[in-house]
């Protein structure tokens, strides 16, 4: 069936580079998305890719698919302070009511 | 800029309670959806709705579940006896048929969820 991981946490210093990494298994997924969760928030659509890309770039964010290996990846350049928060990897298929599989999101804490 | 509102954002009820979980999805929105959250879990897919009729449903969305759009801005989802293991955050969504950004065609805005506790 359809399934999405992701690791559970990742602290990076601030001003670093985060990568948050994510793996799929539905080949016939046609939108890779990033979510971000802030506290008491909802899930806000961050980026995301086709599956016929290989790279999407958007300011700080950098996405990154293999779609071999069914593997996503995305990267905040000069993480702030701001930028903590749950990333939740998910995929999606080209059609107007199709459902989004959502991974169990990445917790990311920014330290000084 | 238009977003999707729930209420309420926090409910408490007995098992074996019903209760209605409520959404305002953004006005010119023609697709509705219901997700949940499991404490610790992933966001998982209950409804999908358009045209006044359920387009896809989960595994766990089963008799004891029902959503409806009663008056052309709310859409609701209802837990007929409440389970503790339904116990999660309930996030509402909704997507126009074609997205103000031209290459997504089915994204989806999120409300801030309803925590539902059930004791």
């Amino acid at each position: 069936g359809e399934d999405v991981e992701q690791s559970l946490f990742l602290s990076v210093r601030e001003g670093d580079s985060s990568v948050i990494n994510c793996t799929y298994t539905d080949s016939s997924s046609t939108y890779l998305y990033w979510y971000k969760q802030e506290p008491g928030a909802g899930l806000q659509l961050l980026t995301y890719i086709f599956s016929n890309m290989d790279m999407k770039q958007d300011q700080r964010l950098t996405v990154l698919l293999n779609k071999k290996d069914k593997h996503l990846s995305l990267r905040i350049a000069d993480t702030q302070t701001g930028d903590s928060a749950i990333y939740f990897c998910a995929e999606g298929e080209y059609s107007s009511a199709s459902k989004i599989i959502f991974g169990s999101g990445t917790r990311l804490s920014i330290r000084p | 800029e238009p977003e999707v509102t729930q209420t309420p954002s926090h409910q408490v009820t007995q098992m074996g309670q019903e209760v209605i979980l409520r959404c305002v999805p953004i006005s010119n929105h023609l697709y509705f959806y219901w997700y949940r959250q499991i404490l610790g879990q992933k966001v998982e897919f209950l409804v999908s709705f358009y045209n006044n009729e359920i387009s896809e449903k989960s595994e766990i969305f089963d008799d004891q579940f029902s959503v409806e759009r009663p008056d052309g801005s709310n859409f609701t989802l209802k837990i007929r006896s409440t389970k503790l293991e339904d116990s999660a955050m309930y996030f509402c969504a909704s997507s126009p048929r074609t997205s103000g950004r031209a290459q997504l065609y089915n994204e989806q805005f999120f409300g801030p969820g309803t925590r539902l506790t059930v004791l």
